[in-house]
């Protein structure tokens, strides 16, 4: 399966808002509701920030929330912060037991 | 806390053989499956497979079939990969991950970085 399409960077001013996509098709992004999303700061591990579209873990901040409109899916941070600086990772359940990860998003806070 | 904690750096020559661990702690170990996540230098993130560490059996993504072996020894709570005939292009970070919930995954361990290199 190929790769989910993602932009290669986003950026926004603190406070303001930006939104990342990640664009699939009807077998994996808009198949089922099991598109989750990464962060990762440079040199460490991803860690999850959204999962199931827009349901998020305890302890990530309201900040992040998403959303999918059939083949792409959406990840929204509000209210930017420095520390959102990080690569952002989307990936979905592609059948037949199978996950699939976008080729990821540079978030630059300016 | 709930994590996992990888085995460290490994420099390999091409041909040889590596096997990383990938040990769990303050979770019933089998009852969460392990994912493994393949970074090479500068890319992104690209899933390798999954192991149902209750009965051993693995799925392996279209790319990772043949050379790569996932094992689980649930007495120590512990998932292993195993890289065999190892190319420059294996050279990565190689992260486990717990899946907390369908498809979706939480911790991740901290990566183990294999360079491949003569």
């Amino acid at each position: 399966q190929s790769a989910l399409t993602q932009p290669p960077s986003a950026s926004g001013s603190p406070g303001q808002s930006v939104t990342i996509s990640c664009t699939g098709t009807s077998s994996d992004v808009g198949g089922d509701n099991y598109v989750s999303w990464y962060q990762q700061h440079p040199g460490k591990a991803p860690k999850v920030m959204i999962y199931e579209v827009s349901k998020r873990p305890s302890g990530v901040p309201d900040r992040f929330s998403g959303s999918k409109s059939g083949n792409t899916a959406s990840l929204t941070v509000s209210g930017l912060q420095a520390e959102d600086e990080a690569d952002y990772y989307c990936s979905s359940y592609a059948g037949g037991s199978n996950v699939v990860f976008g080729g990821g998003t540079k978030l630059t806070v300016l | 806390q709930v994590q996992l904690v990888q085995s460290g750096s490994e420099l390999k020559k091409p041909g040889a053989s590596v096997k990383i661990s990938c040990k769990a702690s303050e979770y019933t170990f089998r009852n969460y499956a392990i994912n493994w996540v393949r970074q090479a230098p500068g890319q992104g993130l690209e899933w390798m497979g999954w192991i149902n560490t209750h009965t051993g059996d693995a799925t392996y993504a279209q790319g990772f079939t043949g050379r790569f072996v996932f094992s689980v020894d649930t007495s120590v709570s512990t998932a292993y990969l195993q890289i065999n005939s190892l190319k420059a292009e294996d050279t990565a970070v190689y992260y486990c991950a717990r899946e907390k919930g369908a498809y979706w995954f939480d911790p991740w361990g901290q990566g183990s970085l294999v360079t491949v290199s003569s």
